[in-house]
């Protein structure tokens, strides 16, 4: 059973730093991960989806990276703002998944609070 | 081009009774998939759609039910409510069924079941 794993599940870090959230996914066979930003209460904002070929992505301040054969992710953001303060999820497009094809696995997320 | 949109915004239901939630998929988007998102989990994946007819499930009861019209938009009913069923429900639509194609998501349907 493919699962996705995301750690820490919260993090607080003050204005300014670099950081780095993790995703570890089971099944190396996989379309593609994507990672996506939710904010209280609302819907999933997509930031950046890395197909099974690539090694990273970027987008501004943030960039991505796929590491299929550790079943590993990374989203790295740079000089973090308060306004990044929300909870970040990854999921990533199992080719192996008995429910469908095209579903999404997601991880539980990481809440990130950025202190001003 | 419009985006994935959910109707409605908020619902609240008694227990026992029946809902039926709406979504209307991107432009030129075929399939439409189905999440459940309770409070402090990520998405779990209840449907999808594909052409009018049902393309793969996850591990949700019968009661959780859906549709699919020629125009692609979709209805999510949930028939019996539970305490349990209260989450979010997040509608996604893409090009193609395949997993190699991008979702993309509508804002979600907030049901609370009291």
């Amino acid at each position: 059973k493919q699962e996705v794993t995301q750690i820490p599940a919260a993090l607080s870090v003050p204005e300014g730093e670099n950081l780095v959230l993790n995703c570890s996914f089971t099944d190396s066979a996989i379309y593609n991960l994507q990672w996506f930003r939710q904010d209280p209460g609302k819907g999933l904002t997509s930031l950046l989806l890395i197909q099974s070929s690539q090694r990273e992505q970027t987008s501004g301040r943030l960039n991505a990276s796929l590491d299929k054969s550790s079943g590993r992710s990374t989203l790295y953001i740079a000089a973090s703002q308060p306004g990044d303060s929300a909870t970040y999820l990854c999921a990533d497009s199992s080719m192996n998944y008995g429910g469908s094809q095209g579903n999404l696995i997601f991880g539980k997320g990481t809440k990130l609070s950025v202190k001003p | 081009e419009t985006g994935v949109t959910q109707s409605p915004t908020h619902l609240i239901k008694t227990r026992g009774q029946q809902v039926t939630l709406r979504c209307s998929s991107q432009s030129g988007h075929n399939t439409v998939s189905w999440y459940q998102q309770a409070l402090g989990q990520g998405p779990q994946f209840i449907f999808q759609y594909y052409r009018e007819e049902e393309n793969g499930r996850g591990n949700f009861p019968p009661r959780f039910s859906g549709l699919q019209f020629p125009n692609y938009s979709s209805e999510l009913n949930v028939n019996a409510l539970e305490l349990d069923d209260s989450a979010l429900y997040l509608c996604a639509s893409s090009l193609m069924p395949s997993g190699a194609y991008e979702q993309y998501f509508g804002p979600g349907t907030r049901l609370t079941v009291t």
